[in-house]
């Protein structure tokens, strides 16, 4: 089944560091790749999104592509603020033509602190 | 425009209760989801409902049961409460659940079970 891999966390960095955080799926077809973040006390938001090879999500000055070659969809951003701490979730969904209804597969979740 | 409302927001139950949890999604969305999330487990997928219909079912056992009603609202149920359905219960909707939209969470309800 289709399935989401992040890399391992917590993630500890100061303002206006670089930040990376790594996902890679396994998934048929030609799945949609999300990245949602959760702040403490709220849901998730989407963050950005791509739904096809290539392509590239960004908002906010985070930035993710869509690479199948590698199956990955690494989030970045070149300058964090201590209001992007947060959980940060990777996720999938089966694509166009899927019947997946309602159903995204997410990572574990990497916990992002930006220290000042 | 309002977003997705759960309610209530926290609530603690005791073994073998059962429990409903409401979730109003957002005005026009038809497709309501519910997901579980836990430290050990994650985020991981319920059911979800459109035009009052189930179209999707994860792996969780038949104590978790849910519904959704004309105005497109939507209720989860959980019978025989166990100490493990601890979580935080999340609803989300949009407006047909298809594969590539996005999803608009709600804030979530947090259940303890004693």
């Amino acid at each position: 089944g289709d399935s989401v891999t992040q890399m391992e966390g917590p993630v500890t960095l100061s303002e206006e560091a670089f930040l990376t955080i790594n996902c890679t799926y396994t998934a048929t077809g030609y799945p949609s790749l999300f990245w949602y973040v959760q702040y403490p006390g709220e849901g998730l938001q989407l963050l950005l999104k791509a739904t096809k090879a290539d392509d590239k999500g960004s908002n906010k000055g985070f930035e993710a592509t869509y690479r199948k070659e590698t199956t990955s969809f690494h989030l970045e951003k070149g300058s964090v603020q201590v209001s992007d701490s947060a959980v940060y979730f990777c996720a999938l969904s089966p694509g166009a033509g899927g019947t997946s209804y309602g159903k995204l597969t997410f990572g574990q979740g990497t916990i992002l602190t930006v220290h000042p | 425009k309002a977003g997705v409302t759960q309610t209530p927001r926290y609530l603690i139950k005791t073994r073998g209760q059962q429990v409903t949890l409401s979730c109003s999604p957002i005005s026009g969305h038809r497709s309501v989801s519910w997901y579980q999330q836990t430290p050990g487990q994650g985020l991981q997928f319920l059911f979800e409902y459109f035009s009052e219909t189930q179209r999707n079912k994860g792996n969780f056992p038949g104590r978790f049961s849910g519904r959704q009603f004309s105005n497109s609202r939507s209720e989860m149920n959980v019978s025989t409460l166990e100490l493990g359905d601890s979580a935080l219960y999340l609803c989300a909707s949009s407006l047909l659940g298809g594969n590539t939209g996005e999803l608009f969470f709600g804030e979530g309800s947090r259940l303890t079970v004693l």
